[in-house]
């Protein structure tokens, strides 16, 4: 079964105007991580945002913020006032702990990525 | 500062050829990461480690990858009898901690021909 889900393959959004991006996520575990990534055509992955699963406030970076809603498993991309450089694919990516051996191991997965491109 | 930076950029190798990866992470960043990335696809995560030690290996794709990072800092993949399959960008990513986020290097493109 897929960890992350990203059900937008492809979004569009005109310059200036706020846009979400969709991720769902599944895990048992109590302790785990939410990212999103930008990967612009150059093939950089830049960090975005991050969500502790015990973080309380959604976390918030500039025009970048996530909804977080644990009950519904999903950690929504919202990036406000959109502009040409936010042209870029957007993947969303969960750590989870699978395993305690020492310094601990972990489980780190992302989705298949969303495309955004942002129309003058 | 200086980012995670990986060695060679470009790579083509012949089949059945071995080929070495390497990556350079952020200064004082504890945790490394690699990650495999083939064309207009996810990441795929290979390994993680913390300071040396790679508590799970489950990630590689086969017996033919290992990885290894020594001293805290320097990490190399290792690729075995290189497969078409391999081919693939390589990522690399540090972080400061297990729960802080991860910056990536610019990748190493794979090709085996």
């Amino acid at each position: 079964a897929q960890k992350i889900t990203q059900t937008q393959p492809g979004m569009f959004v005109q310059e200036k105007e706020a846009v979400t991006l969709d991720c769902t996520y599944d895990t048992s575990d109590q302790s785990y991580g939410l990212f999103w990534y930008k990967q612009p055509s150059s093939g950089e992955m830049i960090f975005l945002i991050y969500q502790g699963s015990y973080d309380e406030q959604n976390a918030t970076e500039g025009r970048y913020s996530l909804n977080f809603q644990k009950a519904r498993k999903s950690a929504n991309l919202v990036i406000s006032a959109s502009q040409l450089g936010d042209s870029a694919m957007y993947f969303c990516a969960m750590r989870e702990r699978v395993a305690y051996s020492g310094a601990g191991s972990y489980q780190l997965t992302f989705g298949k990525g969303t495309k955004l491109s942002v129309i003058p | 500062g200086a980012g995670v930076s990986q060695s060679p950029s470009n790579k083509v190798t012949e089949k059945g050829k071995d080929v070495e990866l390497r990556c350079d992470p952020i200064s004082g960043h504890t945790a490394l990461y690699w990650y495999r990335q083939s064309l207009g696809q996810g990441l795929e995560f290979l390994i993680y480690f913390q300071g040396n030690s790679a508590p799970d290996k489950s990630g590689l794709p086969s017996d033919r990858f290992s990885a290894e990072r020594t001293g805290g800092s320097v990490s190399t993949l290792t690729i075995q009898r290189t497969q078409q399959e391999d081919s693939a960008v390589y990522l690399c990513a540090s972080s400061l901690g297990t729960f802080t986020g991860q910056y990536f290097g610019p990748g190493t493109r794979l090709t085996v021909t």
